[in-house]
């Protein structure tokens, strides 16, 4: 079946320090690709997505590239700032439903 | 074009009692998901919806829970007989087309957070 496995945190950085969250998927077919953000107390929000092989998705400074010979789409930033704290989620589509990886948790420190 | 309202956004129930969660979706969205989230913990997946239709419920409780999305009106996910395990968070997201379509993204909404007491 589909699944999308991230690397797990927490995850805490200083600011400006380089950021990377691994993710990678097992799917039939080639699925669209997701890196959903989540502020406390809030719902998901979409970063970015890329939806075939060698797209890169960008947002907000975030980037991911969709990686078919590795199943990976793992997120990038070169400077965090202490207002990226949150949990990650990378997530595919394909077929009937999404799929979500468990979620990487970031604390950006001052 | 407003974005996927949840409401109550707190909900608070004594065990025993039974919830009734609600989710619109967006304008032109027919298809409805549902995820429960523990506290510090990822999403878990529970139901897709379209309307009139149960796609996937390969995620909901065998017993007490149910949802459905009608022809008029909200997505309703509902939890009888509440106990302290279904204390969480439950978003809805709702999405245009059938998944596997390319460009389809699930759009959020802001979660009810159900206490039971």
């Amino acid at each position: 079946g589909n699944s999308v496995t991230q690397m797990e945190g927490p995850v805490t950085l200083s600011e400006e320090a380089f950021l990377t969250i691994n993710c990678t998927y097992t799917a039939t077919g080639y699925p669209s690709l997701f890196w959903y953000v989540q502020y406390p107390g809030e719902g998901l929000q979409l970063l970015l997505k890329a939806t075939k092989a060698d797209d890169k998705g960008s947002n907000k400074g975030f980037e991911a590239t969709y990686r078919k010979e590795t199943t990976s789409f793992h997120l990038e930033k070169g400077s965090v700032q202490v207002s990226d704290s949150a949990v990650y989620f990378c997530a595919l589509n394909y077929g009937q439903n999404f799929v979500f990886g468990p979620g990487t948790r970031l604390s950006v420190l001052p | 074009n407003a974005g996927v309202m949840q409401n109550p956004r707190h909900l608070v129930r004594r065990r025993g009692q039974e919830a009734r969660l609600r989710c619109s979706p967006m304008k032109g969205h027919s298809h409805v998901y549902w995820y429960r989230q523990l506290p510090e913990e990822g999403l878990k997946f529970m139901v897709y919806l379209q309307k009139e239709n149960i796609i996937d419920e390969s995620g909901m409780p065998k017993e007490r829970f149910s949802a459905e999305f009608p022809k008029e009106g909200p997505s309703i996910l509902r939890i009888q007989q509440v106990v302290r395990g279904d204390s969480a968070a439950y978003f809805c997201a709702s999405s245009p087309l059938r998944g596997g379509y390319r460009n389809t993204e699930a759009f959020f909404g802001q979660g009810t957070r159900l206490t039971v007491v």
